[in-house]
Formats: C-alpha cells, structure tokens, sequence
C-alpha cells in the first residue's frame, strides 16, 4: 500500500470546517484514499473513501485532486466529538481487512 | 455502535502468561481481523481469518495465533507474554466479498503485562 503523509496535529473551531490534508504521492492507479477515525478509547471508525472523484456521505466530504497525489478530508461543520486522530489509508480495493496506519492527524475542536 | 463486541475490556497478566481475547463480529460479516496499538501510535495489522482460517498475517511472531468459529466470532490468544505485548486490541470485521470492505471495529481490549 502507498505511504500516506499527514499533519500530526490540527486545531478547528466548533461550528467551522475542518479541512485534513493527506498527501499520497506514490499512490497506485488501483488504489482507493479511505479514511478513519479513532475517538478516544475507541476502535478506528469508517469515514469515506474514494478513487478518483469526490465524495461525500453524511459524514464527511472527501476532495481527490486529479493527478490523485492528495486529498483533502472535510468536516463541514465540526462539533467537539469530532475530537479524534483521523487515519487516511491507501489501499487496493479489495485487499482484506488488512489496513496500513500512519500516525494520523490529531484533529481538536475547540469551543 | 458498530456491532463488534471485545471481551475482556480490561485485562492485566505477567510476564510469560498465556492470554485469550474474544470478539464476536457484527451480523453477516464473514472476515474478522486483529490488530495491536501501542500507546500514542496507530494500529498495527497482526492477522485477518476468513471461513476459519488465517488469510494474510503482519509481522508478528508465531506466538500470536487465532482462531476463527464457523459463526465468525474470534479469539487472538499470545503465548509467552513479554511487557512489549502491552497495548490495546482491536478487533475488526466487514464482509469479504464487497469490494471496498468496510471495517468495522471493536473498542478494543487494553492488555497490560507486568
């Protein structure tokens, strides 16, 4: 799986967007963007994912730029328990349960 | 709530014990895998198990072995416990055969080794 760099940490006002950058320079044509997140004492938990278009859910928007060398994961209007480290993950589309983490970005939302 | 359910929460052993960590997977899911957090980094792969069998393993010495049952609960257990074996469990399960499988996590079970 291709190497994933992100900001280790990130702060964000409650109520704005929260924007987390990801860069995947080496990514592969077959490789999807994902990406997780892991509240406090909690297990990683799914957000998105995409291949080459954006995407969004009710979660989350994702923004693939279109050489697919990094993304941008938006939370559009942040609320405390948006408080957690957010995984992104490069990974072939059907690779098993087999996840690949980085350290994450330590995204804080602030009152 | 995602359905997977670690057992035990907690669980505190001495060096050179044997440990056995239980997950029940969510509904429907046929592939279950296992992963260890050290304190302050992200989760490392240990193994995945699909229809009872080990299918795919990270770096982790034979001492960490598991079991899948046929309703797709798990054990991870880990033999001869060193104090590096501390951390925190994860269990996770998702449907194999979707392309881009979602996993679903467990909160996880934090082993301490004295």
């Amino acid at each position: 799986d291709a190497k994933t760099t992100q900001p280790p940490s990130m702060d964000c006002a409650e109520g704005r967007a929260a924007n987390l950058p990801c860069n995947h320079s080496t990514i592969s044509g077959n490789e999807y963007v994902y990406w997780y997140r892991q509240i406090h004492s909690q297990g990683p938990q799914y957000i998105i994912h995409g291949l080459k278009n954006n995407e969004t859910n009710e979660m989350a928007s994702l923004i693939i730029t279109e050489d697919r060398k990094s993304s941008t994961l938006i939370l559009p209007h942040a609320t405390l328990r948006d408080t957690a480290v957010y995984y992104c993950i490069v990974r072939v589309g059907y690779a098993g349960n087999m996840l690949t983490f980085g350290g994450g970005t330590r995204l804080m939302v602030k009152p | 709530e995602t359905g997977v359910t670690q057992s035990p929460t907690h669980l505190i052993k001495t060096r050179g014990q044997q440990v056995t960590l239980r997950c029940s997977s969510q509904s429907g899911h046929n592939t279950v895998s296992w992963y260890q957090q050290a304190l302050g980094q992200g989760p490392q792969f240990i193994f995945q198990y699909y229809r009872e069998e080990e299918n795919g393993r990270g770096n982790f010495p034979p001492r960490f072995s598991g079991l899948q049952f046929p309703n797709y609960s798990s054990e991870l257990n880990v033999n001869a416990l060193e104090l590096d074996d501390s951390a925190l469990y994860l269990c996770a399960s998702s449907l194999r055969d979707s392309q881009n499988e979602k996993l679903f996590f467990g909160s996880g079970t934090q082993l301490s080794v004295l």
